[in-house]
């Protein structure tokens, strides 16, 4: 079955810290990879997408997510992180080709910033 | 520009009252979606649209009825809604054709409140 996992439901970090959140899914193929944001109220912007190519991805905000294939895994990072990155992250992931359009979310990590 | 409108804001209905909520994109996407979002939930998918017509129903019950008037419009008519139907409704939007073509737009969502 399709999955996608988000083992972390909520991580505090101080502010200047580094962060790592962490995504496996489980899919028949490579799929489109995506993490989004959300801030309280609001809709999901789109953070960064893997597609193929370079397995590091670059995306806004500062922030980072590597592709690993042998992990099913891809996993956001952020340096140093600023109070306005609290907000919740899901990691998402689509079919390769167009079928359907539907992303599988994961449950999502609340991301808390300590002053 | 990647942004979704989507009126109104909030809306509060009894249950016995008919409301719509309106998305609008000006992206040139061929592909709109709703999705439901209860608190500290991932967004739940309930319909697709591609050229304007259905392609996904998530069995999602018929007090929900969506339009997609055009390539730029997605409406969703609400009637007879139950206490549970309260949540955030999210409107996404997607070209059609694989490869980046199936990043997914966000709008910031209308907050529904049923009595």
């Amino acid at each position: 079955a399709q999955s996608v996992t988000q083992p972390d439901i909520h991580i505090t970090v101080s502010e200047g810290a580094s962060l790592e959140l962490r995504c496996n899914y489980s899919y028949g193929a490579t799929p489109y990879l995506f993490w989004y944001v959300q801030s309280p109220g609001q809709g999901l912007q789109l953070l960064l997408k893997y597609f193929s190519g370079d397995t590091l991805v670059q995306g806004i905000k500062g922030f980072e997510a590597e592709f690993k294939r042998s992990q099913s895994s891809f996993n956001l990072r952020k340096p140093s992180v600023h109070w306005s990155d609290a907000a919740e992250y899901f990691c998402a992931v689509g079919p390769p080709y167009n079928q359907g359009g539907k992303l599988i979310f994961g449950q999502g990590t609340e991301l808390s910033v300590k002053p | 520009d990647t942004e979704v409108t989507q009126t109104p804001k909030h809306l509060v209905m009894g249950m016995t009252n008919k409301k719509s909520l309106k998305c609008e994109q000006h992206m040139g996407h061929r592909a709109m979606y709703w999705y439901k979002q209860k608190a500290k939930k991932p967004p739940e998918l309930m319909f697709v649209y591609s050229y304007e017509k259905l392609s996904i129903n998530e069995s999602v019950p018929s007090r929900f009825s969506p339009e997609c008037p055009n390539s730029s419009l997605l409406n969703l008519h609400l009637h007879a809604l139950q206490p549970e139907d309260s949540a955030l409704y999210l409107c996404a939007s997607s070209q059609v054709g694989g490869g980046t073509a199936d990043t997914q737009y966000f709008g910031p969502g209308t907050r529904l409140t049923v009595l």
